[in-house]
């Protein structure tokens, strides 16, 4: 079956670090391209980050210089590395397969959630 | 404010035809870029409902369909139906972001 499982979300202080993990079951990491995107408390979705196939990686304006995505294809795993986190970072964090570029996201999974707060 | 622009919420009796329309601009859609749209019931994660602008994943009903021209594109559900009542999200890829854009957000109603 195919299945993405994020963990890793919980409580931080303004200014803390997290690491999301997102293991991929049923394909491989590798040959897809692996995004994440949030969605805050009653609000709509907001990409923040992809690692491409060929070992590229993007990130939304919002995150950039603050958050890393990798890839461990040995545990066919993608990562989330979250630093100077702030209160509009609050959101949960989904993890998204596309199978080709730009032809959508096709696996999802259920997501983690992440509260900065003091 | 999201760079792709869609109405807040629309509304339609059971049975009826509406669209949600998702408006870009020539960095993103206008570019030829393809839009997607997704289905997000409440707590869970989105689902993917038409992409490339058109095309339908396994197991979506026919009821769905998209379309795309200039800067815009829309999704039309026919047949509207209790369980059509959620939240509708479109996408696409902006080549001065360098990266995916949804717009807002569409909640629909069913009457």
């Amino acid at each position: 079956e195919v299945q993405l499982v994020e963990s890793g979300g919980g409580l931080v202080q303004p200014g803390g670090s997290l690491r999301l993990s997102c293991a991929a079951s049923g394909f491989t990491v590798r040959v897809n391209y692996m995004n994440w995107v949030r969605q805050a408390p009653g609000k709509g979705l907001e990409w923040v980050s992809a690692f491409y196939s060929g070992g590229n990686t993007y990130y939304a304006d919002s995150v950039k210089g603050r958050f890393t995505i990798s890839r461990d294809s040995s545990r066919n795993t993608v990562y989330l590395q979250m630093d100077s986190l702030r209160a509009e970072d609050t959101a949960v964090y989904y993890c998204a397969r596309e199978s080709n570029w730009n032809d959508g996201m096709d696996v999802w999974g259920k997501g983690t959630t992440v509260t900065v707060s003091s | 404010q999201s760079v792709l622009t869609q109405p807040p919420s629309v509304s339609g009796a059971p049975g009826q035809r509406v669209t949600i329309s998702c408006t870009g601009s020539d960095s993103n859609i206008g570019a030829g870029y393809d839009v997607h749209w997704y289905q997000q019931l409440p707590g869970t994660a989105p689902k993917l409902l038409i992409y490339d602008n058109s095309n339908r994943p396994s197991g979506v009903p026919d009821r769905f369909s998209g379309s795309r021209s200039g800067t815009s594109a829309s999704l039309a559900i026919t047949g509207l139906q209790a369980e059509d009542e959620t939240d509708y999200y479109c996408q696409s890829y902006d080549s001065g972001l360098s990266g995916w854009v949804f717009g807002g957000g569409t909640k629909l109603t069913v009457l």
